[in-house]
């Protein structure tokens, strides 16, 4: 199985600041026959299902702000949040889905300072 | 609007059965694969298992392999999770999210699984 290990378990940072979430995989998922890395990031506030924010690493999903970006390749990522918002405030999962099981990563709380 | 809306959660008692719907409106259901993920009381998100869209390629988690089935009926636009010899650990909120060629970009609001006596 693929392990999924993200850092810092927790993060807080001051409106309008930048956080950086950090998410690093046991084994490669970049898929070298179509260059694509099999990671996401999702968003999940408290009492809500998770959100998709980026797919294939650095693909931002339609509606999420820009302020939001990915990163990394191989076995490296990273989330950054540019200028961090209220509404930010969630836990943050990475996933990978190059192969079953699927597996995501023991998650990133974020508050504000 | 693309609505996944998850059923059937609910008490049981360890060694019993429940069976959890998810139904699907706003798109082509049997367009797309569908997973169910868990995600135990204050813990982080597990996937349990994916069926693809015509239903005839099925993986799960070994932590639930032997004792759960997803299945699907697009004919009626339902995803399905038979969940079987249910035990305590199995306690979770149950999520099924539609795969657009590896992209889970919908997740239902989840059914919520306590296994208890």
């Amino acid at each position: 199985d693929i392990v999924m290990t993200q850092s810092p378990d927790s993060l807080a940072v001051s409106l309008g600041e930048r956080a950086t979430i950090n998410c690093k995989s046991s084994q490669s998922i970049l898929y070298s026959s179509n260059n694509k890395n099999y990671l996401a990031w999702y968003q999940q506030r408290p009492g809500q299902p998770p959100k998709l924010l980026i797919f294939w690493a650095s693909t931002r999903e339609s509606g999420v702000p820009d302020r939001f970006s990915g990163s990394g390749s191989g076995t490296d990522f990273t989330l950054t949040i540019s200028s961090l918002q209220a509404g930010d405030v969630a836990v943050y999962y990475c996933q990978q889905y190059y192969s079953t099981p699927y597996t995501f990563g023991q998650g990133t709380k974020l508050e504000i300072k | 609007q693309v609505q996944l809306v998850e059923s059937g959660g609910g008490v049981v008692q360890p060694g019993r059965s429940l069976r959890l719907y998810c139904a699907a409106s706003g798109f082509t259901f049997s367009d797309y694969a569908m997973h169910w993920v868990r995600q135990a009381p204050g813990k982080g998100l597990e996937w349990v298992a994916v069926i693809s869209y015509v239903g005839n390629k099925k993986y799960y988690a070994d932590s639930v392999k032997g004792r759960f089935t997803i299945s699907r009926d697009n004919s009626k636009n339902t995803l399905h999770l038979q969940m079987n010899s249910l035990r305590a650990e199995d306690t979770a909120v149950y999520y099924c999210a539609r795969d657009g060629e590896w992209i889970w970009d919908y997740w239902g609001q989840g059914t919520l699984v306590t296994v208890s006596s």
